[in-house]
């Protein structure tokens, strides 16, 4: 059964900080990872996708890399600021249908 | 557009009652249609997908119910709440196996 793990599960920085976001899964046979944004009482974002084939995927800010062999993933974010603030969690997917199993976010606060 | 509605935004019901929630998306036909529920504290649990009109498939055991009518429309039911249905339902939408999820913005329910 797949589990995935997020570290830490909460962060405080100074705006402009660069950061990174770790996640680690149980078993390497996946399809794709995926990192969502959860602002408090909202649905998910989707930030980056990267394919099992790929290392990394970059989005303006943001940059994932994905090391399927050894079952991690971590999410930077350059010069952070308050608008980053929110829950961040990551998602790999097995098998058909993209059934994704989450972890359980790590919470990003980006002080002034 | 990968716009996804879902309502009502919040509910509060008696344990006892029944539940009908509502996902409708947009965009590209025959799209693989998902509920998550998140519960306090919890991580996201996928409760049910669909990869086509009336084809569900159920992740865990449980109190509740799914159907897909249309092709751009899935609906969660129960006959009767628990009060461990409680929680943050959320609906999302994938084209196909290799794109990304998108989620719809969740409906808040208090069973008590």
């Amino acid at each position: 059964k797949q589990e995935v793990t997020q570290i830490p599960a909460a962060l405080s920085v100074p705006e402009g900080e660069n950061l990174v976001l770790n996640c680690s899964f149980t078993d390497s046979a996946i399809y794709n990872l995926q990192w969502f944004r959860q602002d408090p009482g909202k649905g998910l974002t989707s930030l980056l996708l990267i394919q099992s084939s790929q290392r990394e995927q970059t989005s303006g800010r943001l940059n994932a890399s994905l090391d399927k062999s050894s079952g991690r993933s971590t999410l930077y974010i350059a010069a952070s600021q308050p608008g980053d603030s929110a829950t961040y969690l990551c998602a790999v997917s097995t098998g058909t249908a993209s059934k994704l199993t989450f972890g359980t976010g790590t919470r990003l606060q980006v002080t002034l | 557009s990968q716009t996804i509605h879902q309502w009502p935004a919040t509910l509060v019901q008696p344990v006892g009652s029944p539940l009908s929630l509502e996902c409708t998306v947009e965009g590209t036909s025959n799209p693989n249609l998902y509920w998550y529920r998140q519960a306090a504290g919890r991580g996201l649990q996928l409760l049910f997908y669909s990869v086509g009109i009336g084809q569900i498939s159920s992740e865990v055991p449980q109190n509740l119910s799914a159907s897909r009518p249309q092709d751009r429309q899935f609906i969660l039911s129960s006959k009767k709440l628990l009060l461990s249905d409680s929680g943050f339902y959320l609906c999302a939408r994938q084209g196909n196996d290799n794109s990304p999820l998108h989620f719809g913005n969740g409906t808040r329910l208090t069973v008590t």
